[in-house]
């Protein structure tokens, strides 16, 4: 089975502190993302990663950075954390060859409540 | 641009009944997948259902089944005899053959099963 963990179910963090959030999966996956996920919003895009070094900016990246130095780890990092980043962050991987019956299926983790006071 | 809209917010349902969740999306792309994912209150994110766009056999999953209509670009969950342990928030999801994998999430509704 595919797993994906994240360093933390719930942190709590003060306005203007750097925060990490770590994810990490186990099935060397190609793609990685992150989200976060708002009520009556759904899920937004972050960034994604769909290579070791690559990144690329989802639907709201501002405020936001990652690191993907090796394949099955992504981090997303909060420069200088405010309170309306007070969320829940959800990590996912994905394989992207269209060889097997997963394909585009993203696997996900438990999620990071993060409380920015 | 590529959308996906959930018009229910709330659904609930009474035990052992059958309740369908509903699911527009819009896009002008042939190839693309489609996806229902469940969101217990644990937080968990799991697959439910997934339909690949050039199949015309709606996809089942025990108890869990779709009803595509691809020209409408409706895509809906059927869960049959539902338990307590469906409620849960459920999202659906598209992505297109040559997104890099990228889904578009709608805003989910929640579903209470109750006893």
């Amino acid at each position: 089975d595919v797993k994906v963990t994240q360093s933390s179910r719930y942190l709590v963090k003060r306005t203007g502190e750097k925060v990490f959030l770590e994810c990490v999966q186990d099935m060397d996956h190609e793609n990685m993302f992150w989200y976060r996920q708002d009520p009556g919003l759904g899920l937004r895009l972050i960034y994604f990663s769909y290579d070791v070094k690559m990144k690329e900016k989802g639907d709201i990246p501002e405020g936001y950075s990652v690191s993907r130095e090796k394949k099955e780890r992504f981090s997303l990092i909060l420069e200088s954390a405010s309170t309306n980043q007070t969320s829940m962050y959800l990590c996912a991987s994905s394989f992207p060859y269209q060889t097997g019956p997963t394909y585009n299926e993203q696997f996900f983790g438990p999620g990071t409540r993060l409380t920015v006071l | 641009a590529q959308t996906v809209t959930q018009s229910q917010p709330e659904m609930s349902v009474q035990e052992a009944e059958t309740v369908t969740l509903s699911c527009t999306y819009d896009t002008s792309e042939n190839n693309y997948y489609l996806f229902w994912y469940k969101q217990p209150p644990s937080r968990q994110m799991i697959l439910v259902i997934r339909q690949e766009a050039y199949k015309q056999q709606n996809a089942t999953e025990n108890r869990f089944s779709v009803n595509f209509q691809k020209a409408a670009k409706s895509f809906s969950l059927k869960i049959s005899d539902s338990q307590l342990g469906d409620t849960a928030m459920y999202f659906c999801a598209f992505t297109h053959g040559g997104s890099q994998g990228n889904l578009i999430f709608g805003k989910g509704t929640k579903l209470s099963v109750k006893p």
